[in-house]
């Protein structure tokens, strides 16, 4: 069973940083690109960032390009999404997915941006 | 970016009774491999997000026939053939041919 389980998440100060990760497990991790996708409280879904297996191909929405990075550890198959100067916009839940096309997604970590 | 328009935004559906969301891009989403990485997801309420149908129309495991998915290049349908109580909550179309993927704003299914 494909199971994808976030941590990390917590409130920050606006301006502070936070490092979420996602730990898969019930596939070969190494095979898949992954994303992260964040929900707004009471909005919709928006994509974020994703990875290709190798690490040689990154893709951000434009907002968090510059103050997000995501890497991964396929040796702990680990995704990770270091966040930093964070805004008040950023706040919300943070999926980790797995690609293509989005098919598994974890149970999310809330992020929350607030003084 | 492609933008992904879905309507309606509220659609209240009698149980029994069919229902359908509507999805356009802003853009073609047929990727230069022939195919067309448009799909659609489901997050019932309090839930993480499922997907249902990948690639216009090839259902998930698990997902059952009453939904089903169709369409061309920018416009494309989610149908539910009866809905059930369990069907309640918000759809999504998300495109995955161009970068960034990009989603619909979403469309609330409730039960009249």
């Amino acid at each position: 069973e494909v199971q994808l389980v976030e941590s990390g998440g917590g409130l920050v100060q606006p301006g502070g940083s936070l490092r979420l990760s996602c730990v898969a497990s019930g596939f070969t991790f190494s095979n898949y690109r992954m994303s992260w996708v964040r929900q707004a409280p009471g909005k919709g879904l928006e994509w974020v960032a994703h990875m290709k297996q190798d690490g040689s191909e990154k893709y951000y929405v434009d907002s968090v390009k510059g103050r997000f990075t995501i890497s991964r550890d396929n040796a702990e198959n680990s995704l990770y999404l270091q966040m930093n100067s964070l805004r008040a916009e950023d706040t919300g839940i943070y999926y980790c997915a797995r690609d293509p096309n989005i098919r598994y997604w974890g149970q999310g970590t809330l992020v929350t941006v607030s003084s | 970016d492609v933008v992904m328009t879905q309507s309606p935004l509220s659609l209240p559906v009698t149980l029994g009774q069919p229902a359908s969301i509507s999805c356009r891009s802003s853009h073609s989403l047929v990727y230069s491999d022939g195919n067309t990485y448009l799909n659609w997801f489901q997050q019932r309420p309090g839930q993480s997000p499922r997907r249902l149908i990948y690639m216009i129309s090839n259902r998930d495991s698990g997902v059952p026939d009453r939904f089903s998915g169709s369409g061309s290049d920018t416009d494309f349908t989610l149908k539910i053939s009866r809905v059930e109580a369990e069907d309640v909550g918000d759809y999504y179309c998300m495109q995955a041919t161009h970068w960034p993927y990009t989603f619909g704003q979403g469309t609330k299914l409730e039960i009249k």
